[in-house]
C-alpha cells in the first residue's frame, strides 16, 4: 500500500528557478528517501534522510523531515533541464527491506 | 558500476501467453524486488525475495508469480497475460543488514498485452 504522498502531481518552472516538492507519509517510519526517474527509465537514489534528521543537502538538493508532521520536502535549487525527471519519496515503515513509495512530482525544468 | 539489468526494454504479448521478464544483479544484495508502475499510481510491489528460493507477496501479487534460483537473478512470471497487466515493470535489488535500505533499479520493461 502507498505510504507516500507527494505534492504537487506536477511542477513546471523556468531555468535558474528553485523546485520545492513535499512528502507526507502515515505511520512511523526509520528513514525516508528520495528518487528521480528521468522517462521510461528506472529510479535512481537521491538522498536519505533518518528520522532522527531534520535536514540533509547532497549539491543543489535539500530534504527536510518533520516526523511531527510526518512530513518531508525536496528543493532543487538553481535548476537545470536535466532536472526535467519523476520524483518519488519512498519510506521504510513496514519491515526493514520493504520500501512505499508516492505517486511522485514530474518536474519541468523550461529553458 | 553497480548493475540491475532486465532482460527486456520493451516486449509485446497477446492475451493468455505465458510471459518471462528477467532481472540480474551484479550487487550480490540479498533482496530483489518487482514492481509494476503505472499513471498516477506510482510503484506498487509486486512481489520480493529476501533470499534465494524465498519470496513474500506484495501489494499486488494476483496474475503473477517468481521464482528466485540463484542468489543474482529473480524472475516474474505472468502465467496467462491479460491486457490489464499492460505496464512498466522495475525490478530493483538492495543489501540486508544496513541501516540505509536504498534500492537499486533497472531500466524497466514496458509490456503491452494484445
Amino acid at each position: 500500500s502507498q505510504q507516500g504522498e507527494e505534492d504537487p502531481q506536477a511542477l513546471s518552472i523556468q531555468e535558474g528557478e528553485n523546485a520545492t516538492m513535499n512528502c507526507s507519509y502515515k505511520t512511523s517510519i526509520n528513514n525516508l528517501q528520495w528518487y528521480r526517474q528521468n522517462s521510461g527509465r528506472g529510479l535512481v537514489h537521491l538522498i536519505l534522510i533518518r528520522s532522527n534528521e531534520r535536514e540533509k543537502h547532497s549539491g543543489r538538493l535539500r530534504v527536510t523531515l518533520d516526523t511531527s508532521k510526518k512530513s518531508s520536502s525536496l528543493l532543487i535549487t538553481a535548476s537545470r533541464a536535466a532536472d526535467t525527471a519523476s520524483y518519488f519519496c519512498a519510506t521504510d515503515a513496514q519491515s526493514d527491506y520493504k520500501l512505499s513509495f508516492g505517486a511522485g512530482t514530474t518536474v519541468t525544468v523550461r529553458a | 558500476d553497480v548493475k540491475v539489468t532486465q532482460s527486456s526494454r520493451y516486449l509485446v504479448k497477446r492475451t493468455g501467453e505465458k510471459v518471462f521478464l528477467e532481472c540480474v544483479q551484479d550487487m550480490d544484495h540479498e533482496n530483489m524486488f518487482w514492481y509494476r508502475q503505472d499513471p498516477g499510481l506510482g510503484l506498487r510491489l509486486i512481489y520480493f525475495s529476501y533470499d534465494v528460493k524465498m519470496k513474500e507477496k506484495g501489494d499486488i501479487p494476483e496474475g503473477y508469480s517468481v521464482s528466485r534460483e540463484k542468489k543474482e537473478r529473480f524472475s516474474l512470471i505472468l502465467e496467462s497475460a491479460s491486457t490489464n497487466q499492460t505496464s512498466m515493470y522495475l525490478c530493483a535489488s538492495s543489501r540486508t543488514g544496513t541501516t540505509y535500505n536504498e534500492q537499486f533499479f533497472g531500466p524497466g520493461t514496458r509490456l503491452t498485452v494484445l
